[in-house]
């Protein structure tokens, strides 16, 4: 009955390895993000898909690529991780596009060593 | 540069005693949104504010959002250790925008 589940909900790698994180939301939501969350919990948008359309693509490395299989699947996939990308990730998703009520994944804490 | 400045960062309290976190901007917001997060967890939405001037209640908690839609304030009444967590504010245009968050923890 989760509404917003990411997968795995920790990660660990080294430095240069290639790692997906996975989100679902049964929700029946259009919109769907990622965001990355720093040491200090700065929560900070990523990316935004409507409808499996990117609509919102912060300053995030290239290195960062998400894709949408569908509106209710949001994933992320990250090449060449490097030390500083040790965040937690989370996914949301909203009713609409634009600024509305967030529905929080729990997380995936990544480590690159 | 971030466009929402939280403050204080960290409140450490008795229980029993009030607090008020503050959330400020330069710019306009459509609304603003409250979320407290638990260690471990995603956030979790507490109140959406959209009127300049409004002021709603959660029980114990009081969210005013400013004349201007600028800045916003919460404040708890009588906290709890059941009130510890990071308390975050939002604004919301095109997309959210979060403040780095007050971390609140509540001493029994």
């Amino acid at each position: 009955d989760t509404a917003v589940s990411q997968t795995p909900k920790y990660l660990v790698t080294q430095m240069g390895n290639d790692k997906s994180i996975k989100c679902e939301q049964n929700l029946g939501h259009d919109t769907m993000y990622w965001y990355k969350q720093d040491s200090k919990k700065f929560l900070k948008i990523m990316f935004s898909y409507n409808n499996k359309e990117l609509i919102i693509n912060e300053t995030v490395p290239n290195r960062f690529s998400p894709k949408s299989p569908d509106k209710a699947h949001l994933n992320l996939h990250i090449n060449s991780l490097e030390l500083g990308d040790s965040a937690v990730y989370f996914c949301a998703s909203t009713p609409t596009s634009g600024g509305g009520e967030q529905y929080f994944g729990p997380g995936t804490r990544l480590t690159v060593t | 540069t971030q466009l929402l400045e939280q403050s204080p960062q960290f409140l450490s309290i008795q229980e029993g005693e009030n607090l008020t976190v503050y959330c400020n901007s330069s710019s306009v917001f459509s609304s603003l949104q409250w979320y407290r997060q638990e260690p471990g967890e995603g956030p979790v939405l507490l109140v959406t504010v959209v009127t300049g001037g409004e002021v709603k209640k959660l029980k114990r908690l009081t969210f005013q959002f400013g004349d201007a839609r600028k800045d916003s304030s919460l404040h708890i009444t009588a906290a709890q250790p059941g009130d510890t967590g990071l308390y975050l504010c939002a604004g919301a245009w095109y997309k959210l925008s979060f403040g780095a968050g007050t971390t609140v923890t509540v001493r029994a």
